[in-house]
């Protein structure tokens, strides 16, 4: 159980366009999910949690208007990369959780960006 | 505000002994405290957690940790090493104040040497 997953696993784009990472959760409703982004060989870094129905809240930082997060649905939130550039190349990470009191997140497999 | 130091971006162990990983927190209310595992190109995978109660959490894998409030540790540790635990594994702690978002620590790599 506690399944999540992410499409696609991996994308390479121009400079420029804009670039849609979906999360799903598979086997249950995650009422909220948080979007990573992980340079290599360092940490994760929180972006944003998104709550479903509401606004995402972005962390320090983070552009809202560069990253738009969408969780319409208790089992899929996506985050779009707009107008992405070099420096946008991460890997990033989604997670869920089921409740607003559980502390457990269930991290999809990530996806890798390369914007060109 | 809370915070987690992994002691060592980079630990070596030969197959069969200990595998000691240091984290400690900073925390003003108590934590929830977590270890994740890493493998290349992968997602993270819960080895285990302590939310309350027993201080030892026992995780998969063979790893477990203690929960030390007095050194503010959550030290990882697994009797023998296996090949097949290599990978970047990170420390994280939580707040129910802060919706359970997780600040990690900045990892640090295992290897295993046969």
């Amino acid at each position: 159980g506690a399944v999540v997953s992410q499409h696609p696993s991996r994308v390479i784009c121009k400079s420029g366009t804009s670039v849609k990472i979906e999360c799903r959760s598979l086997d249950f409703q995650a009422t909220t999910m948080f979007w990573y982004r992980q340079f290599p060989k360092q940490s994760l870094m929180l972006m944003a949690t998104s709550n479903e129905g509401s606004k995402a809240t972005y962390e320090q930082g983070v552009e809202k208007d560069k990253f738009l997060i969408n969780h319409a649905s208790l089992t899929l939130s996506t985050l779009t990369v707009t107008s992405a550039h070099p420096e946008d190349s991460s890997f990033y990470i989604c997670s869920a959780k089921v409740g607003l009191a559980q502390e457990t997140q269930y991290f999809g497999p990530g996806t890798r960006l390369l914007v060109l | 505000a809370q915070s987690v130091t992994q002691l060592g971006s980079h630990v070596s162990v030969s197959e069969g002994a200990l595998v000691l990983l240091r984290c400690n927190y900073s925390s003003s209310v108590p934590p929830y405290l977590f270890w994740y595992v890493q493998y290349p190109n992968q997602g993270l995978q819960l080895l285990l957690k302590y939310t309350t109660g027993a201080t030892l959490v026992k995780g998969i894998n063979g790893f477990e940790a203690e929960f030390k409030k007095s050194e503010t540790s959550f030290h990882l540790t697994k009797p023998s090493a296996h090949m097949s635990d290599a990978a970047e594994y990170f420390c994280a702690v939580s707040l129910s104040n802060s919706g359970y978002a997780l600040n990690f620590g900045k990892g640090t790599s295992l290897l295993v040497t046969p």
